[in-house]
């Protein structure tokens, strides 16, 4: 049975770093074609795409984020991490896991955490 | 603004039909990436629905089926029953240089 969770804090003050973890069971990230990314979904918006790490520790960012965007993985622990540096208001959403099983589309979703930005 | 483009709403009385569409552009569906769709329902993570244009992952009712043409794809949902009201996105790769995998802006649909 796959299963992902996100964990972290719920409340960061501007400008600080965000660090999220993804626990995940079921699967190995050192299976080949297998992958993790980090998605967020602002209050009452849409889901926007922001980083992924392959089996093989490709690393990918959404452009815009890049420089503020930072994604490892330990596989002996079978979890992602992902870091946000100099949050802002704006960043206030739930954050997501998600596996992509081959190079292909999300499978599994983690329940999603809810991270508020305010000082 | 989402990079893939779908109705803000639509809706549909019980036992009807509704599509959804998802239009993009020559670096995402429209070079042959494939599309896949995502029901959300109120407060909890998205659940795959579709997956490669039309593939329906087990335990998916046959009520719902997707299919791709050039740089659009839709999402049909036929006997629309009353735990179908959710939102709904699609998801495809993109080869542009913005975002690696890029979203629909969601579809809220409503079940009269």
């Amino acid at each position: 049975q796959v299963t992902l969770r996100e964990s972290g804090p719920a409340l960061v003050k501007p400008t600080q770093t965000l660090t999220l973890t993804c626990s995940f069971s079921g699967f190995s990230l050192t299976t080949f074609g297998m992958s993790v990314s980090w998605i967020r979904q602002p209050p009452g918006k849409a889901l926007e795409w922001l980083a992924l790490i392959s089996w093989d520790d490709d690393k990918y960012y959404r452009t815009s984020l890049k420089a503020r965007l930072t994604i490892s993985k330990d596989t002996s622990k079978n979890q992602v991490v992902l870091t946000m540096t100099n949050m802002e208001p704006a960043d206030t959403a739930t954050y997501y896991c998600a596996r992509h099983p081959t190079r292909s589309h999300v499978d599994y979703w983690g329940q999603g955490t809810l991270v508020t930005v305010s000082s | 603004q989402a990079v893939l483009t779908q109705p803000p709403s639509v809706a549909g009385a019980p036992g009807q039909s509704v599509t959804i569409s998802c239009t993009g552009s020559s670096s995402n569906i429209g070079a042959g990436y494939d599309v896949h769709w995502y029901q959300q329902l109120p407060g909890t993570a998205p659940k795959l629905l579709i997956f490669a244009n039309s593939n329906r992952p087990s335990g998916v009712p046959d009520r719902f089926s997707g299919s791709k043409s050039g740089a659009s794809a839709s999402l049909a949902i036929a006997g629309l029953q009353a735990e179908d009201e959710a939102d709904y996105y699609c998801l495809s790769y993109d080869g542009g240089w913005g975002a690696l995998w890029v979203f629909g802006g969601g579809t809220k649909l409503t079940v009269l």
